[in-house]
């Protein structure tokens, strides 16, 4: 079942920060992130297993709460070089099938 | 490094002609295979997958069919295209390590209009 992502759409200005939400009705394994840039091939950012870890990478951090079946993507303090379509990606537990949702589009105006 | 290559990377096509992509891996052995489509403004669903030679995976059913003859080639093929074929087409590799926790790398991809 494919997880549900919002908001659909976001525009931000250089500097503000923004918060991508994924959830799935379904028991999660792991949760994988991506950003994929208009015409190109989806680049991925970060994994998240089962256990609630948070993770990070420069100004990006995601969370994974088991409870709630969520994760979350976090952008600080944004830059042109973000805007892109982020997908998020999960898996039930034992399953190679990666089921994205319809991503998110954001656009970081100067 | 591994490497991912697809090719032809567009392509157009008329309808009930036949398709064959193309996907390489390079710098790994064993990996898990995957092809997506992507319609326009829309999300990757999967369409095939392969944790080994001749081991194919359908999870859609449709006129696409795929074949791993080598450990790190994947082909997708169609004998007969329709319209709603057309799409971005993305292959994706993963080290083979617990289910669930392999992160995929994807391709360039190719861009198939269907006319």
């Amino acid at each position: 079942q494919q997880p549900v992502q919002s908001p659909q759409a976001v525009i931000l200005r250089e500097g503000e920060d923004a918060v991508i939400n994924c959830s799935s009705s379904k028991a999660l394994y792991s949760v994988h992130w991506y950003r994929q840039k208009h015409g190109e091939a989806p680049v991925f950012l970060m994994i998240l297993l089962k256990g609630g870890e948070q993770k990070g990478h420069e100004k990006i951090s995601a969370s994974f709460n088991e409870k709630k079946q969520q994760s979350s993507l976090y952008l600080t303090a944004s830059q042109l070089s973000y805007s892109g379509t982020y997908f998020c990606g999960v898996t039930g537990a034992g399953s190679y099938q990666l089921t994205f949702g319809k991503g998110t589009k954001l656009s970081v105006i100067p | 490094s591994q490497t991912i290559h697809q090719w032809p990377a567009t392509l157009v096509q008329p309808v009930g002609s036949p398709l064959s992509l193309e996907c390489t891996v390079e710098g790994t052995s064993n990996p898990n295979l995957y092809w997506y489509r992507q319609a326009a403004g829309r999300g990757l669903q999967l369409l095939f997958y392969s944790v080994g030679i001749g081991q194919i995976s359908s999870e859609v059913p449709q006129n696409l069919s795929a074949s791993r003859p080598q450990d790190r080639q994947f082909i997708l093929s169609s004998k007969k295209l329709l319209l709603s074929d057309s799409g971005f087409y993305l292959c994706a590799w993963s080290a083979s390590l617990d289910r669930g926790q392999e992160t995929q790398y994807f391709g360039p991809g190719t861009r198939l209009l269907v006319l």
